[in-house]
C-alpha cells in the first residue's frame, strides 16, 4: 500500500535548538515529493520541491533534503514565527491526483 | 505571486441543503484540486479536474460532485449536505513548468464548513 508517514506527530523546541522532521514513503514512480507549511485556519503554504534522491533545497532556516525512502526538513537555529505544521506529500505514478499527504508535524518554538 | 481564491472563509448549512463551494486562481493553472481536512486524518483528496469540463474522482468522491466550466474556476457541489461532512475544504491549483512532471500545488486559504 502506498504510505507517507511524518514523524515526530509534534516536536518543542527552544528557539535556537536545532532538529528535524522525517517524511518516509512507500510509493512505486516517485515523481516528486513536496514540503508545505501550515498554520492554523490556513491553507498550506508551498516550500520545496524534491525530484531525486540526494536533492537538496534550502529556504532560510529551512533545509530539505531526499533519499530514496524518506525526506528530512532540518530546522537551523528556529524562531517562534517558525511554528506551524509542516506537511510532506509524495507525488507517484502518472496521474496529478495521485498525491498522498502525511499527517504532518505540529512544531513548537518557544522563545 | 500565485492566488487561489475561495468563496467563504466560514459556512453553516443545514442537513439536506445543496452548498456550493467556489474557488477561484488567477495564474491560468491547468489543474484544480478539491481536499477536505480533518484531524488525525490530514488531506483528502475530493476531486481533480485536469482541464475545463474534465474531471476525476481523487479518494474519497461520494457525497460531492464538481464542475469546471472555466479554466479558472472549479466549484465542489454537496448535493445534500450532511454532518459527516463538516470539514475544513481546500482548493489547490497546479501546473507544469519546465521538465520535471511533477508540479507544486498552490492552495487557497480553506473553507471552514459546519453542517448542522
Amino acid at each position: 500500500e502506498d504510505q507517507v508517514t511524518q514523524s515526530p506527530e509534534a516536536l518543542r523546541l527552544q528557539e535556537g535548538e536545532s532538529s528535524s522532521l522525517n517524511c518516509s514513503y512507500t510509493v512505486s514512480g516517485l515523481r516528486g515529493l513536496f514540503w508545505y507549511r501550515q498554520d492554523p485556519g490556513k491553507g498550506p503554504e508551498f516550500l520545496f520541491t524534491l525530484y531525486s534522491a540526494g536533492e537538496e533545497k534550502e529556504k532560510e532556516r529551512l533545509k530539505a533534503t531526499l533519499t530514496k525512502k524518506e525526506s528530512f526538513l532540518h530546522i537551523t537555529a528556529p524562531k517562534p514565527e517558525d511554528s506551524a505544521t509542516y506537511l510532506c506529500a509524495v507525488h507517484y505514478g502518472g496521474s496529478q491526483g495521485n498525491l498522498i499527504f502525511g499527517k504532518g508535524t505540529k512544531l513548537s518554538v518557544k522563545p | 505571486d500565485v492566488k487561489v481564491t475561495q468563496s467563504s472563509r466560514y459556512l453553516v448549512k443545514r442537513t439536506g441543503e445543496k452548498v456550493f463551494l467556489e474557488c477561484v486562481q488567477d495564474m491560468d493553472h491547468e489543474n484544480m484540486f478539491w481536499y477536505r481536512q480533518d484531524p488525525g486524518l490530514g488531506l483528502r483528496l475530493i476531486y481533480f479536474s485536469y482541464d475545463v469540463k474534465m474531471k476525476e474522482k481523487g479518494d474519497i468522491p461520494e457525497g460531492y460532485s464538481v464542475s469546471r466550466e472555466k479554466k479558472e474556476r472549479f466549484s465542489l457541489i454537496l448535493e445534500s449536505a450532511s454532518t459527516n461532512q463538516t470539514s475544513m475544504y481546500l482548493c489547490a491549483s497546479s501546473s507544469p513548468r519546465g521538465k520535471h512532471p511533477s508540479y507544486e500545488q498552490y492552495f487557497g486559504p480553506g473553507t471552514r464548513l459546519t453542517v448542522t
